[in-house]
């Protein structure tokens, strides 16, 4: 079965660190990769997504994630964080061959100290 | 972009009464709308596919008896929880996909809180 995995739970970091947060997924085909945040108290919002193309992938708000296919992996970066990024961030994965079905990754919660 | 609305944003109910939570694109047609359950503190787990004019697919576990789904337009689909029960309190949450999309992005709703006494 397809499944989403993501390795921190919890991330504590201080302004103007760099961040990485690790995805992996397990499935064989064609996907779509993504990447939500949910700021506290509202909706779910994209960051990037990859479909194809330029395995760097840029989003908004400065971050990035870097598609590996041969590591099943779609890690997010920002190169120095902010207070504002204090969220919790989904990755998320889709079957191109399952109708749009979204699959998440259990999330990471992000807390910036200023 | 495209948004997705949900009402109530929050609802509190009485255990074995039933709750209607509705979705809708509101600035798009949407064939297809994803509910999703989200637990405090835990990721959002797919509970059914909503495909407008036909009956929605439930994932495994998810009883439909339970929570039924109606995607009776293009802009709408209800989830309706029958008879809930406290372990039925929780954060439902729906998506849906641009009609004729195929990149798998979804756009989602500001999310119901359903709270049963």
């Amino acid at each position: 079965a397809q499944s989403v995995s993501q390795h921190n739970h919890h991330v504590i970091l201080s302004e103007a660190a760099s961040l990485e947060l690790g995805c992996n997924y397990s499935y064989g085909g064609t996907v779509n990769l993504f990447w939500y945040v949910q700021y506290p108290g509202q909706h779910l919002q994209l960051l990037l997504k990859y479909f194809s193309g330029d395995p760097l992938v840029k989003g908004i708000k400065g971050f990035e994630a870097e598609f590996i296919k041969s590591k099943f992996s779609f890690n997010l970066r920002k190169p120095s964080v902010q207070w504002s990024d204090t969220a919790e961030y989904f990755c998320a994965v889709n079957n191109r061959n399952q109708g749009g079905k979204l699959i998440f990754g259990q999330g990471t919660e992000l807390s910036v100290k200023p | 972009g495209a948004v997705v609305s949900q009402h109530p944003s929050w609802v509190i109910c009485k255990s074995g009464t039933s709750v209607k939570i509705e979705c809708r694109s509101l600035d798009f047609q949407a064939t297809t709308m994803f509910w999703y359950r989200q637990f405090p503190k835990q990721s959002l787990m797919l509970m059914a596919t909503s495909n407008e004019g036909s009956k929605a697919t439930y994932e495994q576990g998810v009883e439909k008896d339970k929570f039924l789904i109606n995607h009776a337009s293009l802009t709408l689909s209800t989830l309706t929880v029958t008879s809930a029960h406290p372990e039925d309190s929780s954060f439902y949450i729906c998506s849906a996909r641009v009609a004729g999309a195929n990149t798998g992005e979804l756009f989602f709703g500001e999310g119901s809180r359903l709270t049963v006494l």
